[in-house]
């Protein structure tokens, strides 16, 4: 049962244009929600996360917007550059402060020079 | 200030042995989470620990183990290894309540053949 779906797989942007990168997810208790990046032969990085309270959250190129009612989150990335290329990670937690995170499957970026 | 330490990166074993992995967290950190990789899943999340008691449990078998010492330190040991059990597993640490930011290690590669 994916909880936390990214039904794209892959996604290729030209350099300086925005990449949108789509989430959904099914559980409703999921209250923070975050985005992580990951190179290759690296653990995944924190990137953003908003609360389930906001609809956005912005941080330099970086902005994540939340739709509770559609269930959807989304990260904007804006211009996209070469190093951005990665696997981009949706994931969400519930309330209590615990760490059990529920991460998505991934979208692998590419931006193309 | 160092970051989170998994050994060994890489092992290989044959089905039906046992494996243990470590994880040296961030210092401070009293949260130590566990999570497997295989392609096309996502990460999923095994357990976590906080202060040495294992505070919340993924959907794994019993033959997926953990435990954490007094100085935070954790060690993962999957027992009977099968062919599936091939993954990425990656080490997490944080403070224990930061909703789900967590910093990973760059993972112990198994390769169960």
């Amino acid at each position: 049962d994916q909880q936390v779906k990214q039904n794209s797989p892959s996604l290729s942007v030209q350099e300086g244009r925005i990449s949108i990168l789509n989430c959904d997810y099914t559980n409703s208790m999921f209250d923070y929600f975050l985005w992580y990046k990951k190179y290759p032969a690296e653990g995944p990085t924190f990137l953003i996360s908003i609360s389930s309270i906001k609809d956005k959250n912005e941080d330099g190129r970086f902005t994540v917007f939340l739709n509770k009612s559609a269930k959807h989150l989304s990260l904007h990335i804006v211009p996209s550059q070469p190093g951005d290329s990665a696997v981009y990670f949706c994931a969400a937690s519930e309330p209590g402060g615990y760490q059990k995170v529920t991460f998505g499957t991934g979208t692998k970026l590419q931006v193309i020079p | 200030k160092a970051g989170v330490t998994q050994t060994p990166r890489y092992l290989i074993k044959t089905r039906g042995q046992q494996v243990t992995l470590s994880c040296s967290p961030i210092s401070g950190h009293r949260s130590v989470s566990w999570y497997q990789q295989t392609p096309g899943q996502g990460l999923q999340f095994l357990f976590e620990y906080f202060s040495e008691t294992q505070r919340n449990k993924g959907n794994f078998p019993g033959r997926f183990s953990g435990r954490q010492f007094s100085n935070s330190r954790s060690e993962m040991n999957v027992s009977t290894l099968e062919l599936g059990d091939s993954a990425l597993y990656l080490c997490a640490s944080s403070d224990g309540f930061s909703g789900g930011e967590l910093f990973f290690g760059e993972g112990s590669r198994l390769t169960v053949l």
